[in-house]
């Protein structure tokens, strides 16, 4: 069985610093790992994915994530955050036998501070 | 260049009166999937279609059906909306088999039941 737990419902960063989303998963098999973006009223779009190659993944939009085994942890950062943003963000695990179902996070709505 | 195209965007129906979803991919990949999602939750599978293989989540209601006439085009209906119904659907796309395969998200169709 797999599991996402995103431990954030609401994060609140200013314009310019750093952003963390934080996401620890629950996997029985290697996992592959995705970050999505869902803006208001629009489709989910892939910021970045882990699939058992480098453990730091970068992304779209300055994005980048770092895959910790030990920790059981997918956490999003942004060095510097931008208006644009502001969205909903969904932490999702695949695991990879045989099944190709998703399963997400409860999402983490990022609000940037002018 | 859309690679998964949702119609339409917005949908209003009335209470009981059927209405079906369509969802389009110019991908080619042979595992398609649609969700609901409610307002501020993570998306919930419904049913997803490998290959011609149709696969339904054991708690998708009865009143949603789904079809796919050919690789590239799947449909989702409704049979008799109730207002619990309203939600933003999602159609996305995968192709099976390797563990670095991503599902690609429409834009959704927004569905408001009066």
């Amino acid at each position: 069985a797999q599991s996402v737990t995103q431990l954030d419902s609401h994060v609140s960063v200013s314009e310019g610093t750093p952003v963390l989303l934080r996401c620890n998963y629950s996997s029985s098999y290697s996992p592959s790992l995705f970050w999505y973006v869902q803006h208001p009223n629009k489709g989910l779009q892939l910021l970045l994915k882990y699939t058992s190659a480098a453990t730091l993944v970068k992304g779209i939009n300055g994005f980048e994530a770092e895959f910790k085994k030990s920790e059981t942890s997918f956490h999003l950062t942004k060095p510097s955050a931008h208006m644009s943003d502001a969205a909903e963000y969904f932490c999702v695990v695949r695991d990879n036998f045989g099944n190709e179902k998703l399963t997400f996070g409860t999402g983490t709505r990022l609000t940037i501070i002018p | 260049d859309a690679m998964v195209i949702q119609n339409p965007r917005y949908q209003v129906t009335q209470f009981g009166k059927p209405v079906t979803l369509s969802c389009s991919q110019t991908l080619n990949h042979n595992v398609m999937y649609w969700y609901q999602q409610k307002s501020s939750q993570a998306p919930k599978l419904l049913f997803h279609y490998y290959d011609k293989d149709f696969n339904n989540e054991a708690d998708t209601p009865d009143n949603f059906q789904s079809r796919r006439p050919n690789t590239s085009f799947c449909f989702l209906d409704i049979r008799s909306p109730g207002l619990g119904d309203a939600a933003m659907y999602l159609c996305a796309t995968t192709r099976s088999g390797g563990a670095e395969e991503t599902q690609y998200f429409g834009p959704g169709t927004r569905l408001l039941v009066l």
